[in-house]
């Protein structure tokens, strides 16, 4: 089973900030990675998916990079309503294979 | 616009089993595989399956083969994921998901209760 490792598991942003998020798997994934937002009470809402595309909606300020083990998630200048937890996932269609990571909380400092 | 409409909170007994719907809706029901996953209180989330529509071929994460089992009704558009032997662990909210590009529709969760 490949391993999805978030850093770190908290981190306290002030809004206007940017926030850096890191996710790595245990094997190469290649570009197979999204990344999710949860707000409480909320089911996750997709954000990134081949690693570095936005879904449809998802405003710019939000960025994905990397490839194979590294991967990071950039918000550029944090609004509040981007206080929530995130999540990554490698995902194969077929032969499904879908782990996630153990989430990132970005909270207000 | 797609919908993914989920049935209402259950709460069981450990030992019972449990069967969740997802009703489709605003696109093709066999044009994207649908997953489960589950996230107990407080807890990140963990990939329990996945079913294709179209021919209804599963696949299921080891960790719960011989108690989870995916179909679907092409003729409603509904999956369903029933989960048995349940245990005060399976207490989580259960969502189904899936889409064109990675996971871009979610229902909107079920609560499933497991306690004596």
């Amino acid at each position: 089973e490949i391993v999805m490792t978030q850093s770190p598991a908290t981190l306290s942003v002030s809004p206007g900030e940017r926030a850096t998020l890191s996710c790595r798997a245990s094997q190469s994934v290649s570009s197979n990675l999204a990344w999710y937002q949860q707000k409480p009470g909320q089911a996750p809402r997709l954000l990134i998916y081949g690693a570095s595309t936005r879904a449809t909606g998802i405003p710019a300020r939000f960025s994905g990079s990397g490839s194979g083990t590294e991967f990071t998630l950039t918000i550029s200048s944090l609004q509040s309503e981007d206080f929530a937890v995130y999540y990554c996932q490698q995902y194969n269609n077929w032969p499904p294979e879908v782990t996630f990571g153990g989430g990132t909380k970005v909270e207000i400092k | 616009q797609v919908q993914l409409v989920q049935s209402g909170a259950e709460v069981k007994k450990p030992g019972a089993s449990v069967k969740v719907s997802c009703k489709a809706s605003g696109y093709t029901f066999t044009s994207y595989y649908m997953h489960w996953v589950r996230q107990a209180p407080g807890q990140g989330l963990e990939w329990m399956g996945i079913i294709n529509p179209s021919g209804g071929s599963t696949s299921y994460a080891q960790k719960f083969q011989g108690r989870v089992t995916m179909t679907r009704d092409t003729s409603t558009s509904t999956v369903y994921m029933e989960l048995s032997s349940l245990r005060s662990e399976d207490t989580a909210v259960y969502y189904c998901a899936g889409g064109p590009t990675a996971w871009n529709y979610w229902g909107q969760g079920t609560l499933v209760t497991v306690s004596s």
